[in-house]
């Protein structure tokens, strides 16, 4: 069936370090991927998407390439800062009517 | 536009007891979503309805949890005779249905944390 795996967590690192969480999927057709953001004691607000292969989401600074040849849309950041502490869930949608997450990756940002 | 709205934000039950969860979508939304996010853990697909209809319930487990979107008012997740095993954030999401088509962004709520005591 159809999955998403993503890095283990906590990522911890300096203010204005460049971030980089892995994430790699399995599907059957062509899903849509999503990176969402959970802030502590939040719900989940979508980061960036992309529709199809070489795809660039972006949003806030965020970036993520949807790449099929690797089955991967890595999440990145030139310059972290401790507002982006938070929890990262990549996902994909298939059209089968829901959202399959990864297990998240917490992220810490030190001042 | 407000988005999508969940209460009660936080619930505590007592084993046995009935817990009763309300989702409402955003503004002009006609699908509805439920996930269950155990500690440290992603989301898990419930169940996904329209209005008066139950489209996809293959994440609902088979005893004690039902749902449901009436025609009027929230989308309601039951959960009978709870558990400590059903603590957990429950999270609702919503998306349109435009043009004759899905569309595959869902809007999240900010979640009822229900503890079983």
């Amino acid at each position: 069936g159809d999955s998403v795996t993503q890095m283990e967590g906590p990522v911890t690192l300096s203010e204005e370090a460049f971030l980089t969480i892995n994430c790699t999927y399995t599907a059957t057709g062509y899903p849509s991927l999503f990176w969402y953001v959970q802030y502590p004691g939040e719900g989940l607000q979508l980061l960036l998407k992309a529709t199809k292969a070489d795809d660039k989401g972006s949003n806030k600074g965020f970036e993520a390439t949807y790449r099929k040849e690797t089955t991967s849309f890595h999440l990145e950041k030139g310059s972290v800062q401790v507002s982006d502490s938070a929890v990262y869930f990549c996902a994909l949608f298939t059209g089968g009517f829901k959202t399959i997450f990864g297990a998240g990756t917490r992220l810490f940002v030190k001042a | 536009n407000a988005g999508v709205m969940q209460n009660p934000r936080h619930l505590v039950r007592r084993r046995g007891q009935e817990a009763r969860l309300r989702c409402s979508p955003m503004k002009g939304h006609s699908h509805v979503y439920w996930y269950r996010q155990l500690p440290e853990e992603g989301l898990k697909f419930m169940v996904y309805l329209q209005k008066e209809n139950i489209i996809d319930e293959s994440g609902m487990p088979k005893e004690r949890f039902s749902a449901e979107f009436p025609k009027e008012g929230p989308s309601i997740l039951r959960i009978q005779q709870v558990v400590r095993g059903d603590s957990a954030a429950y999270f609702c999401a919503s998306s349109p249905f435009e043009r004759g088509a899905y569309t595959d962004t869902q809007y999240f709520g900010p979640g009822t944390r229900l503890t079983v005591l």
